[in-house]
């Protein structure tokens, strides 16, 4: 499989609720990112974090980075209906290629 | 802003037929990524072009070939089509820099049939 694997667990929670998924990766890497995908649409770039920064925030996203543990989590606070999506970790190979793990599917009841 | 434009939307094919997926990328970005994407699966990476050049290959099978233009669109052309080719094909597009973001179009169903 692709370096970059989530815990594969759906979650489904309130909205305003907080959400956290969780990845793990397995090479060294320069820079990890988050993606989200609505059903059936192209990924949406969220996030980046370089391999030597350990938390970095974007609005209501905050992402942290462990490379010792060779993992990575995203959290969105204050989740809202708008946010249910299925959420990717994609690790940074050679060539810029981004090497997905397995997506993270989050629902946000209303 | 412009985005990636992927066309067509849907495509249905019957087993061992032809199919050509078009790319157009955001302009000014000067890389181009194809992913494939089976249901339930993660994107998996199939090939890239930096400047009209193929830069990366992934597991893309030898029955597929893709290449991009002067004017930067990108097709990916599909032969003998197979049942397990049934996916979500997306291209994307980026500047070559590391780090930068990858852009995604909204894809091209293919169903095999």
């Amino acid at each position: 499989s692709q370096q970059g694997e989530e815990d594969p667990q759906a979650l489904s929670i309130q909205e305003g609720e907080n959400a956290t998924m969780n990845c793990s990766y397995k090479t060294s890497i320069n820079n990890l990112q988050w993606y989200r995908q609505n059903s059936g649409r192209g990924l949406v770039h969220l996030i980046l974090i370089r391999s030597n920064e350990r938390e970095k925030h974007s609005g209501r996203l905050r992402v942290t980075l462990d490379t010792s543990k060779k993992s990575s989590s995203l959290l969105i606070t204050a989740s809202r209906a708008a946010d249910t999506a299925s959420y990717f970790c994609a690790s940074t190979a050679r060539n810029n290629r981004l090497a997905f793990g397995k997506g993270n599917q989050v629902v946000v009841i209303p | 802003a412009a985005g990636v434009i992927q066309s067509p939307r849907h495509l249905i094919k019957e087993k061992r037929e032809t199919a050509t997926l078009k790319c157009y990328p955001i302009p000014r970005h000067d890389t181009v990524y194809w992913y494939q994407q089976g249901p339930g699966q993660d994107p998996q990476f199939l090939i890239s072009f930096y400047e009209k050049m193929q830069s990366d290959k992934g597991s893309i099978p030898d029955r597929f070939s893709a290449q991009q233009f002067s004017d930067y669109h990108s097709e990916l052309n599909m032969s003998s089509l197979e049942l397990g080719d049934s996916a979500l094909y997306f291209c994307a597009s980026s500047l070559a820099r590391p780090g930068s973001p990858l852009h995604f179009g909204n894809g091209t169903r293919l169903t095999v049939t």
